[in-house]
Parts: C-alpha cells; sequence; structure tokens
C-alpha cells in the first residue's frame, strides 16, 4: 500500500538560510499534519491541513510557514534557520472526510542545522 | 492544554519478563494511540484506542483503556530483544500530544 513520502529525506542547511520540506500523502487523504522531533524527545506538532485550509496550528515558529496545494501535497518552509531547528521533521496524513483520522506518519526528513 | 505523560521514562526488559508501561493524560478524549519508534526512524502505529474499556493485542504486545481514570496501559509479555524501542502513547483527534516515551531495552 502507498505510505506518505516525504523529500528530501536528509537535508543540511547553515544558519539563516532557508529550508523547504514536502510532503506527499497517502492517496485520497485530504488532512495533512507536521510534526517536529528533537533529539531525544516526543514529537510536537506544528501545523494541519484540511483540504487545502489550515485547520490546526501548534507550536510552529513565525519563520516557518506551510501550504497544502490542490494536489493535497504540503510543503513547510523554514527560513532564518537556527541551530535549534535541527530536529526530525514528520509528516502525516489522514482521511479526515470519513471522520476514521488515524494519522500514518511519513519516514520523515532530518534536518541538521550547522 | 492536554498533558500526556508516560512512565517510565526508561524500562530496562529481562527476555522472558512481563512488564507493563503507562500512560496518563489530562483531559477527556475519544482516541489514544500507541507508537514505537526505532532511532532515526518513523513512527509505527500499534494500537488506537477508541473507547473505554478497549482491549487490542497484537502478539507479545497488548494494550488497554481506561477512558474514566484518563488512563492507558501497554502490557509486554516475555519480552524478546526485537521489542527494543521508544514506545510513545498520544491522545487526540486531529492534532496528537504524545507522552514523552519510554525507551525500551531488553537484554538476554
Amino acid at each position: 500500500a502507498a505510505g506518505v513520502i516525504q523529500s528530501p529525506r536528509h537535508l543540511i542547511k547553515e544558519k539563516r538560510e532557508t529550508a523547504t520540506l514536502k510532503c506527499y500523502p497517502i492517496p485520497r487523504h485530504d488532512t495533512v499534519y507536521w510534526y517536529q522531533q528533537g533529539p531525544g524527545q516526543d514529537p510536537q506538532f506544528l501545523i494541519s491541513f484540511y483540504e487545502k485550509m489550515q485547520s490546526d496550528k501548534g507550536s510552529i515558529p513565525d519563520r516557518f510557514s506551510a501550504q497544502q496545494f490542490s494536489d493535497y501535497h504540503s510543503e513547510l518552509n523554514m527560513s532564518s534557520l537556527e541551530l535549534g531547528d535541527s530536529a526530525l521533521y514528520f509528516c502525516a496524513s489522514s482521511d479526515g472526510g470519513t471522520g476514521a483520522s488515524e494519522q500514518y506518519f511519513g519516514p520523515g526528513t532530518r534536518l541538521t542545522v550547522t | 492544554e492536554l498533558k500526556v505523560e508516560q512512565n517510565p521514562l526508561f524500562l530496562s526488559m529481562q527476555e522472558g519478563k512481563n512488564y507493563t508501561i503507562y500512560c496518563n493524560y489530562s483531559t477527556t478524549s475519544d482516541r489514544l494511540y500507541w507508537y514505537r519508534q526505532d532511532p532515526g526512524k518513523s513512527l509505527e502505529s500499534l494500537f488506537v484506542l477508541l473507547s473505554n474499556g478497549a482491549v487490542k493485542q497484537e502478539g507479545r504486545l497488548m494494550a488497554s483503556l481506561d477512558t474514566k481514570a484518563r488512563l492507558s496501559t501497554l502490557h509486554i509479555t516475555a519480552a524478546v530483544h526485537d521489542l527494543s524501542a521508544t514506545y510513545f502513547c498520544a491522545v487526540g483527534s486531529n492534532k496528537l500530544t504524545f507522552g514523552g516515551g519510554t525507551r525500551v531495552l531488553v537484554k538476554p
């Protein structure tokens, strides 16, 4: 079965640079979630989208923005990167329309800021 | 604000013995999840618990939910080395709030 696809899988950036992470949800899933997991920490919810509209917002810095496109893929844009942004970034998708909103996680993007 | 707490945070297990991980949460929620994560890897869904008294079992793992006590348990029966990983519980119907994780190490 098709899973959530994230790209790139690894990304190395320098401080103050920008980064764009992409997420392709499971086919026919209309809801996308972004989570950040720092080293040795639990995942923290950043933001979610349902049918291309932002549906919920968590602890996402103002330097970050995200959107969901007409094909339901999503991009997380990160600017003015800081060392503390180094983390695993997970995207998850679900079928929000049926109410069975189990989230399926992608493999993650490991971002390293030097 | 929803808070989710797991204990213990670290569990050193002996093969063949039984152990339990606890997950407490602070406000009512209609679903609770258990995930497994290997180092540097993604989150693998183990169980979704939807109602009070729900019990699910898969192999050596069994999860239960008591919504009145706001408590879920993950029971490991006859631990084996392959179960070494970090286990997270998570609560929520849309955005998930995770517990701090329980790092499990199974020793021979």
